[in-house]
């Protein structure tokens, strides 16, 4: 299994407060992402990043920001956390970005009340 | 975006039994992959496939490009089977994957 973790796992927060998330990979893979999975939507790309400080948005990535300041951190930071933003987060890594394989961390399960 | 649809929404076998899982999607791809999520929540890249066929074991996966579909088959299907089953495609030149909403697959003893 590819090196991946993130934390924390779980985290309760109230609307409007700010929360973090880390995606720490030991792959030394270039490409990071991180997805956000919710009932009958699958999973949804947030925004990417495709080497250290370079990163794009993806599909569904208002209100949130991310920063990669180290190859192996990827961060998600939800600045003003809502109700709408409660479900479970995804980091996924892979080595080249095009036509390479995803392998994806074990998630963090967010709840925002 | 590219649409990614998936089929059947949700499958129940008895143990044994085999089944095939479709991906349709709406244009062309550069990459396309199978992931299993268990019940636990993992997710578990099974097959690699932009064309062609593969086999692990019990699972196989097809990906006909030319007519814009994959299709993952599950033989002898075990408990440990049950799950949902995403793919996932890649547009070219586009670092951006683009998800199905799955496939719920329920194996019963």
């Amino acid at each position: 299994d590819a090196g991946i973790t993130q934390s924390p796992r779980h985290k309760v927060t109230e609307t409007g407060t700010p929360v973090t998330l880390r995606c720490h990979q030991t792959e030394n893979h270039r490409y990071m992402y991180w997805y956000r999975q919710d009932p009958g939507h699958g999973l949804r790309l947030i925004h990417y990043s495709y080497g250290v400080k370079d990163t794009d948005k993806g599909e569904v990535s208002d209100g949130y920001s991310v920063s990669r300041s180290k190859t192996e951190d990827f961060l998600l930071t939800l600045e003003s956390a809502t109700s709408s933003q409660t479900s479970v987060y995804f980091c996924a890594i892979s080595e080249s970005g095009q036509a390479s394989q995803q392998y994806f961390g074990p998630g963090t399960r967010l709840t925002v009340t | 975006g590219i649409q990614v649809e998936q089929s059947p929404p949700d499958l129940i076998l008895q143990e044994g039994a085999n089944s095939t899982l479709r991906c349709n999607f709406s244009d062309s791809v550069n990459n396309l992959q199978w992931f299993h999520q268990n019940p636990w929540g993992q997710l578990i890249n099974l097959f690699y496939i932009p064309s062609g066929t593969k086999q692990n074991g019990r699972l196989s996966a097809t990906t006909v490009a030319t007519e814009r579909y994959s299709l993952l088959y599950i033989s002898s299907s075990q408990t440990t089977d049950s799950g949902v089953y995403f793919c996932a495609v890649e547009l070219y030149n586009f670092n951006k994957f683009y998800f199905g909403s799955g496939t719920k697959l329920n194996v019963k003893p």
